[in-house]
């Protein structure tokens, strides 16, 4: 089965920016892969920020954003806040079934 | 409101089957525009998908784990289940159920499952 790769941790300042990738062993990451984005805070369940590559639910702060580019899905988070440290998982679907990234633990420090 | 609830039990002795449902309210399972997902996390790792079932019968497994898994809908009770055949210490996770479409909106709030004699 395809292998996600995330990068396993990042740190960012408060207010900067960051961005998150999510690349597959099987080639670029494209429209077709429908990329998924979620957040998880300990002891909660993951939400959904991003779907469909840049689609973003009711809750999503509009500081966060998704996209493709250099051949992987990315996620960019601006004006980082305190309330965004968590982990991120990707979600990548491969002809129905999907496959998840490692996770990234996001810092805001 | 939309809301998932998984049931089962918390222990599995190795071996067994770990059968969960998830109970689903304000939405109908037989609505064909959403597909019923199952997944999982290992104590402190990530996640995996585990597979997703449509009212229309497809089901979509995660190749690793399709030899031992069964995901089944029942419409009369508006819920859907998932069952893991001979389990191992290795299956002990958190299960979630989820409804896919709209980006997994919706989650339940996961169901510890321990495989322990």
């Amino acid at each position: 089965q395809a292998v996600v790769t995330q990068e396993p941790s990042l740190t960012v300042s408060p207010g900067g920016t960051v961005t998150l990738t999510c690349g597959s062993n099987t080639g670029a990451v494209t429209f077709g892969h429908y990329p998924y984005w979620f957040q998880q805070k300990p002891g909660q369940a993951p939400r959904t920020l991003i779907y469909d590559t840049n689609t973003k639910q009711p809750w999503t702060p509009a500081r966060v954003s998704g996209s493709l580019s250099g051949g992987k899905a990315a996620l960019t988070l601006s004006g980082a806040q305190p309330e965004d440290e968590a982990d991120y998982y990707c979600l990548l679907s491969y002809s129905g079934r999907k496959v998840f990234g490692g996770g990234t633990k996001l810092t805001v420090l | 409101q939309v809301k998932l609830q998984e049931s089962g039990p918390g222990l599995v002795k190795p071996s067994q089957t770990l059968s969960l449902t998830c109970i689903v309210s304000g939405a109908s399972i037989s609505n064909g525009n959403y597909y019923w997902t199952w997944i999982r996390q290992h104590p402190g790792k990530g996640l995996e998908w585990i597979g997703y079932i449509h009212y229309s019968g497809n089901v979509y497994y995660n190749p690793s784990l399709e030899s031992r898994l069964t995901i089944s809908l029942d419409t009369s009770q508006n819920q859907f289940s998932l069952e893991l055949n001979s389990v191992t210490a290795a299956d002990t996770a958190v299960y979630y159920c989820a409804r896919d479409n709209e980006g997994l909106k919706f989650w339940g709030q996961g169901t510890l499952v321990t495989v322990s004699s």
